[in-house]
């Protein structure tokens, strides 16, 4: 059973360029997290999403930032006219059932420069 | 989610245990106290997670103190691969919210 897949692991965008990065969950887990992590920073929580519903966008910035997990496919994370201040470590996380008593398990991350 | 309180970082020798602290006074009674910790350049990696009773696994043990007000993350023989930042979180069924951890240092 394949961990969670995270793709691609180094993302190079120009500023104004949009950055797409996605996630596969662990087979059979219909839950996905996703985190950023800035440099020398801790990891904070952007959107909590259950197959093609977002459950919780509270960290999310307003602006720019949106997610899916649609029904068939990968779930992404969609970056629009990125800024250098974007450059950080995205992590997914997925779990079997929601958020409590389970574990997560996390992906290797993808790291963005905005040059 | 209540809000939980370690120190910065720790330091162990190499094939001792080590014994992570976690302050969580205002937990409540839903909340899970959940471990994770982050290996240099990778994702957080899920540790162990309890509710009311100690819990043990293959990566370590948990114990919790009976009035669920502090925690206390127990591996039994660091290794030089144990060095990471540990994060203790409570969590009642909303996405991790991961505070600064402690750093562990393992020297030889």
């Amino acid at each position: 059973n394949a961990g969670v897949m995270q793709n691609p692991r180094h993302l190079v965008r120009r500023r104004g360029q949009e950055a797409r990065l996605r996630c596969s969950p662990m087979k059979g887990h219909s839950h996905v997290y996703w985190y950023r992590q800035l440099p020398e920073e801790g990891l904070k929580f952007m959107v909590y999403l259950q197959k093609e519903n977002i459950i919780d966008e509270s960290g999310m910035p307003k602006e720019r930032f949106s997610a899916e997990f649609p029904k068939e496919g990968p779930s992404i994370l969609r970056i629009q006219q990125v800024v250098r201040g974007d450059s950080a470590a995205y992590f997914c996380a997925s779990s079997s059932r929601g958020p409590g008593n389970t574990e997560a398990f996390f992906g290797q991350g993808t790291r963005l420069t905005v040059v | 989610d209540a809000k939980t309180t370690q120190p910065n970082s720790m330091e162990s020798n190499e094939e001792e245990p080590v014994h992570l602290p976690c302050n969580h006074s205002t937990i409540s009674g839903t909340d899970y106290i959940h471990w994770y910790r982050q290996l240099p350049s990778q994702g957080p990696e899920y540790v162990i997670h309890g509710l009311t009773s100690n819990v043990n696994n293959r990566m370590a043990s948990l114990a919790i103190a009976e009035d669920r007000k502090s925690s206390t993350l127990i591996l039994h023989r660091a290794t030089l691969r144990d060095a990471a930042v540990y994060y203790c979180i409570l969590n009642s069924g909303y996405a991790l919210n991961f505070g600064k951890g402690t750093s562990l240092l393992v020297t030889p």
